[in-house]
Protein backbone atom coordinates (compact mmCIF):
# COMPACT_ATOMS: atom_id res chain seq x y z
CA UNK A 1 0.00 0.00 0.00
CA UNK A 2 1.38 3.58 -0.94
CA UNK A 3 2.11 5.53 2.32
CA UNK A 4 3.01 8.68 0.07
CA UNK A 5 0.40 9.60 -3.03
CA UNK A 6 0.54 12.20 -5.16
CA UNK A 7 -2.06 11.84 -7.56
CA UNK A 8 -1.74 14.01 -10.27
CA UNK A 9 0.77 12.35 -12.63
CA UNK A 10 1.23 15.74 -14.33
CA UNK A 11 0.65 19.48 -14.32
CA UNK A 12 1.21 22.66 -17.09
CA UNK A 13 1.26 25.94 -16.10
CA UNK A 14 2.31 29.62 -17.38
CA UNK A 15 5.38 30.65 -17.10
CA UNK A 16 5.21 33.51 -14.56
CA UNK A 17 1.71 32.04 -12.87
CA UNK A 18 1.78 29.41 -9.91
CA UNK A 19 2.54 25.62 -9.91
CA UNK A 20 1.24 23.86 -7.12
CA UNK A 21 1.80 20.19 -6.19
CA UNK A 22 0.11 18.12 -4.04
CA UNK A 23 0.77 14.96 -2.08
CA UNK A 24 -0.79 12.87 0.48
CA UNK A 25 0.21 10.43 3.29
CA UNK A 26 -1.32 8.01 4.91
CA UNK A 27 1.16 7.42 7.98
CA UNK A 28 0.96 9.40 11.32
CA UNK A 29 4.58 8.85 12.41
CA UNK A 30 6.06 10.52 9.73
CA UNK A 31 7.88 13.44 11.16
CA UNK A 32 9.41 14.95 8.05
CA UNK A 33 8.89 15.49 5.13
CA UNK A 34 11.27 16.41 1.53
CA UNK A 35 10.98 17.89 -1.81
CA UNK A 36 13.05 16.52 -4.64
CA UNK A 37 13.21 17.76 -8.08
CA UNK A 38 14.53 15.69 -10.96
CA UNK A 39 15.60 16.01 -14.55
CA UNK A 40 16.01 13.43 -17.21
CA UNK A 41 18.88 11.28 -16.87
CA UNK A 42 19.91 12.82 -13.45
CA UNK A 43 19.60 12.06 -10.59
CA UNK A 44 17.04 13.84 -7.72
CA UNK A 45 17.94 16.93 -5.74
CA UNK A 46 17.02 18.28 -3.00
CA UNK A 47 14.43 20.89 -3.16
CA UNK A 48 12.79 22.07 0.36
CA UNK A 49 11.64 20.12 3.70
CA UNK A 50 9.72 20.20 6.64
CA UNK A 51 9.30 19.27 10.07
CA UNK A 52 5.67 17.80 11.33
CA UNK A 53 6.21 20.55 13.73
CA UNK A 54 5.71 23.49 11.24
CA UNK A 55 3.29 24.27 9.02
CA UNK A 56 5.11 26.09 6.29
CA UNK A 57 8.34 26.35 5.26
CA UNK A 58 10.00 28.99 2.75
CA UNK A 59 12.85 29.38 0.11
CA UNK A 60 12.74 31.78 -2.51
CA UNK A 61 10.17 31.05 -4.83
CA UNK A 62 9.85 27.96 -2.97
CA UNK A 63 7.19 27.16 -0.28
CA UNK A 64 6.13 24.04 1.33
CA UNK A 65 2.79 23.80 3.29
CA UNK A 66 1.75 20.75 5.78
CA UNK A 67 -1.76 19.97 6.74
CA UNK A 68 -1.15 17.53 9.26
CA UNK A 69 -5.00 16.67 10.59
CA UNK A 70 -5.47 16.31 6.71
CA UNK A 71 -2.01 14.30 5.75
CA UNK A 72 -1.70 16.64 3.03
CA UNK A 73 1.40 18.68 2.06
CA UNK A 74 2.05 20.42 -0.89
CA UNK A 75 4.90 22.67 -2.89
CA UNK A 76 3.95 25.94 -4.04
CA UNK A 77 6.25 27.72 -7.06
CA UNK A 78 5.85 31.21 -7.23
CA UNK A 79 6.57 32.43 -10.17
CA UNK A 80 6.91 29.44 -12.16
CA UNK A 81 9.70 29.35 -14.48
CA UNK A 82 10.47 26.99 -17.60
CA UNK A 83 13.90 26.12 -16.03
CA UNK A 84 11.26 24.43 -13.20
CA UNK A 85 9.83 22.02 -15.81
CA UNK A 86 10.98 18.78 -14.20
CA UNK A 87 9.42 15.86 -11.80
CA UNK A 88 8.90 16.82 -8.51
CA UNK A 89 9.06 13.87 -5.75
CA UNK A 90 7.68 14.02 -2.23
CA UNK A 91 9.08 12.01 0.22
CA UNK A 92 8.62 11.03 4.01
CA UNK A 93 10.32 9.87 6.71
CA UNK A 94 9.53 8.35 10.12
CA UNK A 95 12.38 9.76 11.92
CA UNK A 96 14.76 13.00 11.42
CA UNK A 97 17.63 10.99 11.54
CA UNK A 98 18.02 7.97 9.87
CA UNK A 99 17.11 8.97 6.32
CA UNK A 100 14.47 6.16 5.30
CA UNK A 101 12.48 8.11 3.13
CA UNK A 102 9.28 7.16 1.55
CA UNK A 103 8.73 8.19 -2.18
CA UNK A 104 5.74 9.21 -3.79
CA UNK A 105 5.31 8.39 -7.36
CA UNK A 106 5.88 12.02 -8.73
CA UNK A 107 4.65 14.42 -10.58
CA UNK A 108 5.73 16.18 -14.30
CA UNK A 109 5.80 19.45 -14.05
CA UNK A 110 5.44 21.46 -17.17
CA UNK A 111 6.32 25.22 -17.36
CA UNK A 112 5.30 26.82 -20.71
CA UNK A 113 6.94 29.96 -21.78
CA UNK B 1 33.90 17.85 -6.44
CA UNK B 2 32.05 14.81 -7.98
CA UNK B 3 29.53 13.89 -5.52
CA UNK B 4 28.02 10.17 -5.92
CA UNK B 5 29.13 8.56 -8.44
CA UNK B 6 27.48 5.98 -10.46
CA UNK B 7 29.32 2.61 -12.23
CA UNK B 8 28.13 1.92 -15.27
CA UNK B 9 25.53 3.90 -16.51
CA UNK B 10 23.62 1.59 -18.71
CA UNK B 11 23.98 -2.56 -18.73
CA UNK B 12 22.25 -5.25 -19.90
CA UNK B 13 21.69 -8.33 -18.57
CA UNK B 14 20.53 -11.81 -19.35
CA UNK B 15 18.23 -13.60 -16.76
CA UNK B 16 20.67 -15.68 -14.66
CA UNK B 17 23.78 -13.01 -14.79
CA UNK B 18 25.02 -11.74 -12.20
CA UNK B 19 26.40 -8.16 -11.82
CA UNK B 20 27.60 -5.01 -9.27
CA UNK B 21 26.52 -1.81 -9.66
CA UNK B 22 29.00 0.74 -7.81
CA UNK B 23 28.93 3.64 -5.75
CA UNK B 24 31.19 6.19 -4.71
CA UNK B 25 31.17 9.55 -3.00
CA UNK B 26 33.62 12.07 -1.63
CA UNK B 27 31.64 13.66 0.79
CA UNK B 28 32.72 11.85 3.77
CA UNK B 29 29.33 10.46 4.07
CA UNK B 30 28.77 8.37 7.27
CA UNK B 31 25.19 7.30 5.52
CA UNK B 32 24.86 5.36 1.94
CA UNK B 33 21.53 4.15 -0.02
CA UNK B 34 20.49 2.36 -2.76
CA UNK B 35 16.95 2.97 -4.16
CA UNK B 36 15.19 1.74 -7.70
CA UNK B 37 13.05 3.75 -9.73
CA UNK B 38 10.42 2.15 -11.54
CA UNK B 39 7.50 3.89 -13.76
CA UNK B 40 4.25 4.82 -11.14
CA UNK B 41 6.16 3.91 -8.18
CA UNK B 42 8.73 6.39 -7.13
CA UNK B 43 11.23 5.00 -5.68
CA UNK B 44 12.03 2.47 -3.41
CA UNK B 45 14.30 1.71 -0.54
CA UNK B 46 16.45 -1.37 -1.68
CA UNK B 47 19.39 -1.50 1.06
CA UNK B 48 21.28 1.30 3.27
CA UNK B 49 24.53 1.59 5.50
CA UNK B 50 25.21 3.95 8.41
CA UNK B 51 28.84 3.38 8.02
CA UNK B 52 31.39 1.48 7.27
CA UNK B 53 30.89 -2.03 7.57
CA UNK B 54 27.25 -2.32 8.57
CA UNK B 55 24.42 -2.68 6.23
CA UNK B 56 20.97 -2.85 6.72
CA UNK B 57 17.61 -3.84 4.50
CA UNK B 58 14.95 -1.39 3.36
CA UNK B 59 11.63 -2.21 1.74
CA UNK B 60 12.32 -4.15 -1.34
CA UNK B 61 15.32 -5.89 -0.53
CA UNK B 62 15.01 -9.47 -2.04
CA UNK B 63 17.26 -10.85 -4.98
CA UNK B 64 19.69 -7.88 -3.53
CA UNK B 65 22.77 -7.65 -1.61
CA UNK B 66 25.09 -5.19 -0.69
CA UNK B 67 28.75 -4.37 0.86
CA UNK B 68 30.27 -1.72 2.55
CA UNK B 69 33.66 -2.40 3.19
CA UNK B 70 34.73 1.40 3.02
CA UNK B 71 33.29 4.57 3.55
CA UNK B 72 32.95 5.93 -0.10
CA UNK B 73 31.67 3.08 -1.58
CA UNK B 74 28.92 1.31 -1.58
CA UNK B 75 28.03 -1.56 -3.50
CA UNK B 76 24.75 -3.27 -4.60
CA UNK B 77 24.89 -6.98 -6.11
CA UNK B 78 22.55 -8.68 -8.33
CA UNK B 79 23.32 -12.83 -8.19
CA UNK B 80 21.01 -13.90 -10.27
CA UNK B 81 19.29 -11.36 -12.09
CA UNK B 82 15.38 -12.03 -13.33
CA UNK B 83 13.15 -9.69 -15.79
CA UNK B 84 11.69 -7.50 -12.15
CA UNK B 85 14.42 -6.10 -11.45
CA UNK B 86 15.21 -3.80 -14.74
CA UNK B 87 15.08 -0.66 -13.42
CA UNK B 88 17.13 2.73 -12.93
CA UNK B 89 19.21 2.30 -9.70
CA UNK B 90 19.96 5.18 -7.58
CA UNK B 91 22.82 5.41 -5.20
CA UNK B 92 22.46 8.27 -2.44
CA UNK B 93 24.64 9.49 0.55
CA UNK B 94 24.08 11.87 3.61
CA UNK B 95 26.49 12.90 6.42
CA UNK B 96 25.24 11.72 10.34
CA UNK B 97 22.62 13.70 11.79
CA UNK B 98 19.00 14.97 11.50
CA UNK B 99 17.42 15.24 7.90
CA UNK B 100 16.88 19.17 8.30
CA UNK B 101 20.52 19.58 8.02
CA UNK B 102 21.68 16.48 5.88
CA UNK B 103 19.45 15.91 3.14
CA UNK B 104 20.44 12.69 0.93
CA UNK B 105 22.59 13.81 -2.23
CA UNK B 106 21.77 11.31 -5.13
CA UNK B 107 24.20 9.90 -8.14
CA UNK B 108 22.72 10.13 -11.94
CA UNK B 109 21.55 6.32 -11.92
CA UNK B 110 22.20 3.07 -13.66
CA UNK B 111 19.53 2.01 -16.24
CA UNK B 112 19.60 -1.56 -15.96
CA UNK B 113 17.71 -3.77 -18.44
CA UNK B 114 17.10 -7.51 -17.80
CA UNK B 115 16.28 -9.75 -20.79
Amino acid sequence: DQQVKQNSPSLSVQEGRISILNCDYTNSMFDYFLWYKKYPAEGPTFLISISSIKDKNEDGRFTVFLNKSAKHLSLHIVPSQPGDSAVYFCAASPSSNTGKLIFGQGTTLQVKP
Amino acid sequence: NAGVTQTPKFRVLKTGQSMTLLCAQDMNHEYMYWYRQDPGMGLRLIHYSVGEGTTAKGEVPDGYNVSRLKKQNFLLGLESAAPSQTSVYFCASRKQGRLANSPLHFGNGTRLTVT
